[in-house]
C-alpha cells in the first residue's frame, strides 16, 4: 500500500499479557517513528529509528517497552506485563531521510485497552 | 510547564467563520513548526509546515509563527463542515528525519452547517 501500515487496528488484552503491534512504513522512508496517543492528550513519543543508526529510546516510559525494526523496514513495539494505564493508541510514522522538513506520515494507529 | 500548550476546546464555530488556532512553547531553540490535522479514529496527516518567524499560506490556511513570542497559529478562512478535526501543533529543533516532535495536546473543531 501507499501509507503506512499498522497492525492490529484494534486490540483488547488482559492486564498482565504482552501485546505485540506492528508497523510497515512506506517503502523507501529510512525514518520511523513510534508515538503514542492516550484520551484527551497530545502525541507522546516513544522511539525513532533512523537508517541503521541506534535508535533514540529516550522517549519509552518503562523498561517493560520495548520495541525494534527489523532490516530497516517493518518495525514492531512490544509491551510487556501491560497495565490498564497502557490504553491509548499506538501510532507509527515514517519519513524519508533528506526530505523537506519534519514531513511524517502517520499510520491510522493501533487503538490498545488494558482490561 | 509542559513545553508546548494548545487550548483543547472544544471549538464550535459556524461555516464560513474565521478559525484561529494557537500554541505557546517554552523552549526557544524550537525552529521548525508544524500544524497536523486528524479526524476522528485515523492517524495525524501534515496540514501546514513553517521553518522559523514568518506566514505561510496554502489555500484557506495560513500559519503564523512569532519566535520572539513563542506563538504560532493556524487561520483557517471561509471554515467548512469537512474541516471538523483535531488540529496538532508539532514542533521541533531539527528539520529533516533528525528526530522527534513535540505535540501540543490538540484543538478539537467543529464547524456547523
Amino acid at each position: 500500500g501507499a501509507g503506512v501500515s499498522q497492525s492490529p487496528s484494534n486490540k483488547v488484552t488482559e492486564k498482565g499479557k504482552d501485546v505485540e503491534l506492528r508497523c510497515d512504513p512506506i517503502s523507501g522512508h529510512t525514518a520511523l517513528y513510534w508515538y503514542r496517543q492516550s484520551l484527551g492528550q497530545g502525541l507522546e513519543f516513544l522511539i525513532y529509528f533512523q537508517g541503521n543508526s541506534a535508535p533514540d529510546k529516550s522517549g519509552l516510559p518503562s523498561d517493560r517497552f520495548s520495541a525494534e525494526r527489523t532490516g530497516g523496514s517493518v518495525s514492531t513495539l512490544t509491551i510487556q506485563r501491560t497495565q490498564q494505564e497502557d490504553s491509548a493508541v499506538y501510532l507509527c510514522a515514517s519519513s524519508s531521510s533528506g526530505g523537506y522538513g519534519n514531513t511524517i506520515y502517520f499510520g491510522e494507529g493501533s487503538w490498545l485497552t488494558v482490561v | 510547564q509542559k513545553e508546548v500548550e494548545q487550548d483543547p476546546g472544544p471549538l464550535s464555530v459556524p461555516e464560513g467563520a474565521i478559525v484561529s488556532l494557537n500554541c505557546t512553547y517554552s523552549n526557544s531553540a524550537f525552529q521548525y513548526f508544524m500544524w497536523y490535522r486528524q479526524y476522528s479514529r485515523k492517524g495525524p496527516e501534515l496540514l501546514m509546515y513553517t521553518y522559523s518567524s514568518g506566514n505561510k499560506e496554502d489555500g484557506r490556511f495560513t500559519a503564523q509563527v512569532d519566535k520572539s513570542s513563542k506563538y504560532i497559529s493556524l487561520f483557517i478562512r471561509d471554515s467548512q463542515p469537512s474541516d471538523s478535526a483535531t488540529y496538532l501543533c508539532a514542533m521541533s529543533e531539527y528539520g529533516g528525519s533528525q528526530g522527534n516532535l513535540i505535540f501540543g495536546k490538540g484543538t478539537k473543531l467543529s464547524v456547523k452547517p
